[in-house]
């Protein structure tokens, strides 16, 4: 049972935005550690999309964009295309557990 | 190019043991934490463990606290986890993932393709 909650499963048709909430609390978000959001397609390696709450590695997409506020985290995807089809996991460092935490992870159906 | 490979898994029987490794490359791998991260099937991921440099530090998840050990070599540019007791819910794609070095806590930033352990009778 992970500390940090996501919804099951987000749709949307291409070219629409969709967001992703990633539920935390005072030992991970609320503490001030970051969120950091993966993308997985099964079978591959994951990818990193989003690091330290709002920054994207060189090569993704500004169509990828995240926010924290409080307790919680986000991910937007504007711009929805078919390639995005995958899972979704946010993660962060949580105090109380002494270790990295991932969400329950977010199926993203285009 | 940065790349991550890892080796070791395989199908073992409950309560034995597994070595996997991991031989990065494309980075200087004495310079980076590093950790490992599992997926059960049908499951998420899960982060598993962490080291840091020299591997004076190391953490991990309750569930393979005293049954697995992360390790390091990094005159043979390697990372190792030591799997003993082995449970069925230990099944899972094992991911080795480099820690970001951009700032403290920011997770990690680059991942290799997995391998598969299978704990079985």
């Amino acid at each position: 049972q992970s500390v940090l909650t996501q919804p099951p499963s987000v749709s949307g048709a291409p070219g629409q935005r969709v967001t992703i909430s990633c539920t935390g609390g005072t030992s991970n978000f609320g503490a001030g550690y970051f969120a950091q959001w993966y993308q997985h397609v099964p079978g591959t390696a994951p990818r990193l999309l989003i690091m330290g709450n709002t920054n994207r590695p060189s090569g993704v997409p500004d169509r990828f964009s995240g926010s924290k506020s409080g307790t919680s985290a986000s991910l937007a995807i504007t711009g929805l295309q078919a390639e995005d089809e995958a899972d979704y996991y946010c993660l962060s460092y949580d105090s109380s557990l002494s270790g990295y935490v991932f969400g329950t992870g977010t199926k993203v159906t285009v | 190019e940065v790349q991550l490979v890892e080796s070791g898994g395989g199908l073992v029987q409950p309560g034995g043991s597994l070595r996997l490794s991991c031989t990065p490359s494309g980075f200087t791998f004495r310079d980076y934490w590093m950790s490992w991260v599992r997926q059960a099937p049908g499951k998420g991921l899960e982060w598993v463990a962490n080291m840091n440099v020299d591997g004076s530090e190391k953490y991990y998840v309750d569930s393979v606290k005293g049954r697995f050990t992360i390790s390091r070599d990094n005159a043979k540019n390697s990372l190792y986890l030591q799997m003993n007791s082995l449970r069925g819910e230990d099944t899972a794609v094992y991911y080795c993932a480099r820690d970001s070095a951009v700032a403290t806590y920011y997770g990690v930033d680059v991942w290799g393709q997995g391998t598969t352990v299978t704990v079985a009778s």
